[in-house]
């Protein structure tokens, strides 16, 4: 199975701030064929299902806000959010769909 | 509006039987491949298994293989979960996802299944 590992595990940014997540899996996800990574990045808030925010490593899910973006290729993966907002709180998770489907561990973001 | 809406959770006796089901509303179910997601108390999100819109496929995580049978019935609109000899380790919230984009793309809100003496 390919593990994903996230960095931090945990953050605490002042509002308006830039917040930057990694995620690092095992083996690469790009499927060649179709171009595309089969990487995600959900939002969890306290008590909510995940949200998708970002799929194929970099196309944003309608309704997310553009302060979140998604970068990166192979085996490396970045997300951002630009400028930290007080509804931002929550756990973050990459997960994969190149072969089975993990998760990361997750990363906590707190507000400063 | 698209919806997933979980039921059947509840406590369960190690070795015990449980079925969950998920009645999807708001797009055209039998297009869709679907999973079961499960978050223990605490802890990460762990993908369990998922079954393709005919339900001629499905694929489970190793932990679960033999155990629980996912399952679904296009008529009606729904996915089921036969989970058997539960284990503590079990435990957790249950999510019914539907996948789109090779990832999940909308979530229920999920059913606790508690495995406990």
């Amino acid at each position: 199975d390919i593990v994903m590992t996230q960095s931090p595990d945990s953050l605490a940014v002042s509002p308006g701030e830039r917040v930057t997540i990694n995620c690092k899996s095992s083996q690469s996800v790009l499927h060649r064929s179709s171009n595309k990574n089969f990487l995600a990045w959900f939002q969890q808030k306290p008590g909510q299902p995940p949200n998708l925010l970002i799929y194929w490593a970099s196309f944003r899910e309608s309704g997310v806000p553009d302060r979140f973006s998604g970068s990166g290729s192979g085996t490396d993966f970045t997300l951002t959010i630009s400028s930290l907002q007080a509804e931002d709180v929550a756990v973050y998770y990459c997960q994969q769909n190149y072969s089975g489907k993990t998760f990361g561990q997750g990363t906590k973001v707190e507000i400063k | 509006e698209v919806q997933l809406v979980e039921s059947g959770g509840g406590l369960v006796q190690p070795g015990g039987s449980l079925r969950l089901s998920c009645a999807a509303s708001g797009f055209t179910f039998s297009y869709y491949w679907m999973s079961w997601v499960r978050q223990a108390p605490g802890k990460g999100l762990e993908w369990v298994a998922n079954i393709r819109p005919d339900g001629t496929e499905k694929s489970y995580v190793d932990s679960v293989k033999g155990r629980l049978t996912i399952s679904r019935d296009n008529r009606k609109n729904s996915l089921y979960l036969e989970m058997n000899s539960l284990r503590a380790e079990d435990t957790a919230l249950y999510y019914c996802v539907r996948e789109d984009k090779h990832t999940f793309d909308v979530w229920g809100q999920g059913t606790m299944v508690t495995v406990s003496s």
